[in-house]
């Protein structure tokens, strides 16, 4: 089965703080993803990365940035956290060809104080 | 430009009673759709996906979809719902604009309520 990890389940800091998500796939996926999803709003594309060290922003990349060192590894960063990215962000990886079937983290519930 | 809806925010139905939750979709060219279920606090799983060939398609936990290509639409099937069936289902397509294909197009999500 594909694994997909996020570092953290629940995560709380504070406005300003530098914030690190980390993701981890263990099905050699080329593409990998990062979400958020709030109420009403479904699931926003913040970034995603089709190969190390290659990205593209999605729909709403504003105060974010990723880091793709390795294949298995996508990073979301917050420079600078504030508080209207508190979120469920939700970390996704898959396949270049085929069905390109996504699959997803558990999610981490990041709430900014 | 291509787009995913799901006309019902939420879905109410008694266990045991047939379920449909509905998807439908505006793309150019051949559609790739999708279903995926969330639980409470939990990411999305996939349920299952249309590429070609049969219209019905067998998934996961008892769920098919049937795609109607003259109504644009996937909507998502079980014959008797479950109460564990309660959760949030989201409909997907995949971009095919502007030669990228690695993205997915999201609908907004239907929470479905499984009365006992």
């Amino acid at each position: 089965d594909v694994k997909v990890t996020q570092s953290s389940r629940y995560l709380v800091k504070r406005t300003g703080e530098k914030v690190f998500l980390e993701c981890v796939q263990d099905m050699d996926h080329e593409n990998m993803f990062w979400y958020r999803q709030d109420p009403g709003l479904g699931l926003r594309l913040i970034y995603f990365s089709y190969d190390v060290k290659m990205k593209e922003k999605g729909d709403i990349p504003e105060g974010y940035s990723v880091s793709r060192e390795k294949k298995e590894r996508f990073s979301l960063i917050l420079e600078s956290a504030s508080t209207n990215q508190t979120s469920m962000y939700l970390c996704a990886s898959s396949f270049m060809t085929g069905g390109n079937e996504q699959f997803f983290g558990p999610g981490t519930r990041l709430t900014v104080l | 430009a291509q787009s995913v809806a799901q006309p019902e925010d939420q879905v109410n139905v008694a266990e045991g009673n047939p379920l449909t939750v509905k998807c439908t979709y505006s793309v150019s060219g051949n559609p790739y759709l999708f279903w995926y279920v969330q639980y409470p606090n939990r990411g999305l799983q996939f349920l299952l996906k249309y590429i070609t060939g049969d219209n019905l398609v067998k998934g996961s936990y008892g769920f098919e979809a049937e795609f109607n290509k003259s109504q644009t639409s996937f909507h998502l099937k079980k014959p008797s719902a479950l109460v564990s069936d309660s959760a949030l289902y989201f409909c997907a397509v995949r971009d095919i604009d502007a030669g990228n294909n690695r993205k997915l197009i999201w609908g907004l999500g239907t929470s479905l309520a499984v009365n006992p």
